[in-house]
């Protein structure tokens, strides 16, 4: 049972434009939410995070919209760079099993010039 | 530099064979996990340790085993690999006794169990 989806396995989007990647749970105790990148031959890198009790984080060109009553969740980057191609994941915790991390299948982004 | 390190990187082995990959962080980390990634089920966590001698399940855990001796070493042994185990396995460690602080994952080791 696939507690976290991402029902896009890839993604292709115009350098400069904006990317958005989807994330959906069904686990409602899931209170902690995370996106992390990564490269051929190499491992996830962390890329920003979100807790339940926000609905929006930002860092820079990255943006993550969490929303709980849909259990969705979505990562935006504008505008998109082609260092931005490689694979995503999105993953959660729950509060009472914060030593545990559930991944979702990963999304591959391709930027294209 | 602040690294988590796996050896081997590559492994093709046999059936039955037992085998150890090794995982060793230099940030002097609380955490550490083991994930395993397969296609179209990303990843999927293994065993996780807290501290020193804290070990528990992840969500596969089974056919594997994991020890946590000393801070920075999280070894991971397959006593009886089978083919099902053949995968890409990621090491990863973090500060803290949660998830809820950034990870830092190794390069990878991919095995494959003849």
């Amino acid at each position: 049972d696939q507690q976290v989806k991402q029902n896009s396995p890839s993604l292709s989007v115009q350098e400069g434009r904006i990317s958005i990647l989807n994330c959906d749970y069904t686990n409602s105790m899931f209170d902690y939410f995370l996106w992390y990148k990564k490269y051929p031959a190499e491992g996830p890198t962390f890329l920003i995070s979100i807790s339940s009790i926000k609905d929006k984080n930002e860092d820079g060109r990255f943006t993550v919209f969490l929303n709980k009553s849909a259990k969705h969740l979505s990562l935006h980057i504008v505008p998109s760079q082609p260092g931005d191609s490689a694979v995503y994941f999105c993953a959660a915790s729950a509060r009472q099993g914060a030593q545990k991390l559930v991944f979702g299948q990963g999304t591959r982004l391709t930027i294209n010039p | 530099e602040a690294q988590v390190t796996q050896n081997p990187r590559y492994l093709i082995t046999v059936t039955g064979k037992k085998l150890t990959v090794t995982c060793s962080q230099n940030m002097n980390h609380e955490y550490m996990s083991w994930y395993r990634q397969d296609p179209g089920l990303g990843l999927r966590q293994i065993y996780y340790s807290m501290n020193v001698e804290v070990t528990d399940k992840g969500d596969v855990p089974e056919g594997y085993k994991v020890s946590r001796k000393e801070k920075r070493n999280f070894p991971l042994i397959l006593e009886s690999p089978s083919p099902n185990q053949t995968s890409l396995y990621f090491c990863a460690s973090s500060r803290g006794g949660t998830v809820y602080n950034e990870q830092f994952f190794g390069p990878g080791t991919r095995l494959t169990v003849l």
